[in-house]
């Protein structure tokens, strides 16, 4: 069955440092890969998007992400970190017309 | 600013009530989608539809109903028989149904008394 696995539940970072969140899939071919954030009581918003091509793809609000096939992951990366980051981060695969999410991991900025 | 309108953002139910959640996109898209979302597990799908007055069960359907009358409109019914209906609720939109590329809502947080 297909799966997406977000292993961190919360991290914890420091103002300033840098962030790499995890996301793997399980998958017989290669998805759609996506990430997506989340303020409290908010909507979902679209950080990025992976189809095809260069495997480094840059995104809104400073992110990237990086998709390595060998390893079937899709992790997101800021290289500093603001207060405002401070949200949920879901990552999500699209494949044959279904879309699935991870469980998600919180962010959590300290100054 | 085209986008995708919720309402309510937050409703109270009494057990045994159906409440109906409304949702609205203008940016004429054809998908839309009903998510559920409980702390811990992600986003599970309910309904979606890919054109009007078609719609498909998701992996958590049972005791909820949609319509798509309009290609804007998108409303979610949660009926008596959902056994644990306190959610929070996304509605989201594509341009193409299935890639995952997703506009959401900000959401309806349901609870039942």
């Amino acid at each position: 069955a297909q799966s997406v696995t977000q292993p961190d539940i919360h991290i914890t970072v420091s103002e300033g440092a840098s962030l790499e969140l995890r996301c793997n899939y399980s998958y017989g071919a290669t998805p759609y890969l996506f990430w997506y954030v989340q303020s409290p009581g908010q909507g979902l918003q679209l950080l990025l998007k992976y189809f095809s091509g260069d495997t480094l793809v840059q995104g809104i609000k400073g992110f990237e992400a990086e998709f390595k096939r060998s390893q079937s992951s899709f992790n997101l990366r800021k290289p500093s970190v603001h207060w405002s980051d401070a949200a949920e981060y879901f990552c999500a695969v699209g494949l044959y017309q279904k879309v699935t999410f991870g469980t998600g991991t919180k962010l959590q900025v300290i100054p | 600013d085209g986008g995708i309108t919720q309402s309510p953002k937050y409703l109270f139910r009494k057990e045994g009530q159906n409440v109906t959640l409304s949702c609205e996109q203008n940016l004429n898209h054809d998908a839309m989608y009903w998510y559920r979302q409980d702390p811990g597990q992600g986003l599970r799908l309910i309904y979606y539809s890919q054109i009007v007055n078609d719609f498909q069960k998701g992996d958590i359907a049972e005791g909820y109903s949609v319509s798509r009358e309009k290609k804007e409109s998108f409303p979610l019914t949660v009926t008596s028989a959902q056994k644990n209906p306190t959610a929070f609720y996304l509605c989201a939109s594509s341009i193409i149904q299935g890639t995952g590329e997703l506009f959401f809502g900000e959401g309806s947080r349901l609870t039942v008394l």
